[in-house]
């Protein structure tokens, strides 16, 4: 049973620039969650994709957006990348009706230089 | 914004010994839940108590809930130097997501 992955692991990429990230949820589960956890921080929620639609955000950005595929896996995209976005960023997957028990995945470090 | 603060922001034991971290939170909530994180790596669920229980136990945990003083706390008995990570308390509430605190740094030494 294969747990969340995320891809890549790691990431450098320069201010201004664009990012896309990666995120396959848990087997059975249908809905994902994103968040950003900066350097000695906790993480902070995003958004959550359920259906395919953003069904809840976080106080983020619109740079920071998202899609969820008909298979259930996600993206998540950073437009316009600022030093301050260098984070961890986790995907958490879950199924609907059950979104109190969350699985996470192992995270893409981030690095905006 | 974070809803959880966790205290203290760094704990270092002998292994063996018992460790208390606390949490305290803002607003209402369906439930409270612990994570740990080692190494700046993914967040592994350790134990959820919901809004209505008041101590739950799981192995080596115990975790205790005061929702009239909106607070929190993680027992981690017998610890080990395996314990050795940073330990997340998030609420759950109606709206789907988890609200973090900032962590507390655990370090158990041999």
């Amino acid at each position: 049973d294969a747990g969340v992955t995320q891809s890549p692991t790691h990431l450098i990429k320069t201010r201004g620039q664009q990012v896309t990230l990666r995120c396959s949820p848990k087997s059975g589960h249908d809905t994902v969650s994103w968040y950003q956890q900066a350097l000695g921080q906790g993480p902070q929620f995003i958004f959550q994709y359920y259906e395919e639609e953003e069904r809840q955000r976080g106080n983020f950005p619109d740079r920071f957006s998202g899609h969820q595929f008909p298979n259930y896996s996600s993206e998540l995209n950073v437009n316009a990348l600022l030093l301050g976005d260098s984070a961890l960023y986790l995907c958490a997957s879950s199924l609907v009706g059950r979104e109190e028990t969350q699985y996470f995945g192992p995270g893409t470090r981030l690095l905006v230089l | 914004s974070q809803q959880g603060e966790e205290d203290p922001q760094a704990l270092s034991i002998q292994e063996g010994e018992n460790a208390t971290m606390n949490c305290s939170y803002k607003t209402s909530i369906n439930n409270l839940q612990w994570y740990r994180q080692n190494s700046g790596r993914g967040l592994v669920h350790l134990i959820l108590i919901r809004s209505n229980e008041r101590e739950k136990h799981s192995g080596r945990l115990r975790v205790t809930l005061d929702t009239s003083k909106k607070s929190s706390s993680l027992l981690i008995t017998a610890s080990r130097a395996a314990d050795t990570a940073s330990y997340f308390c998030a609420t759950g509430s109606s709206n789907y997501k988890l609200t973090f605190g900032k962590g507390t740094l655990l370090t158990v030494n041999p």
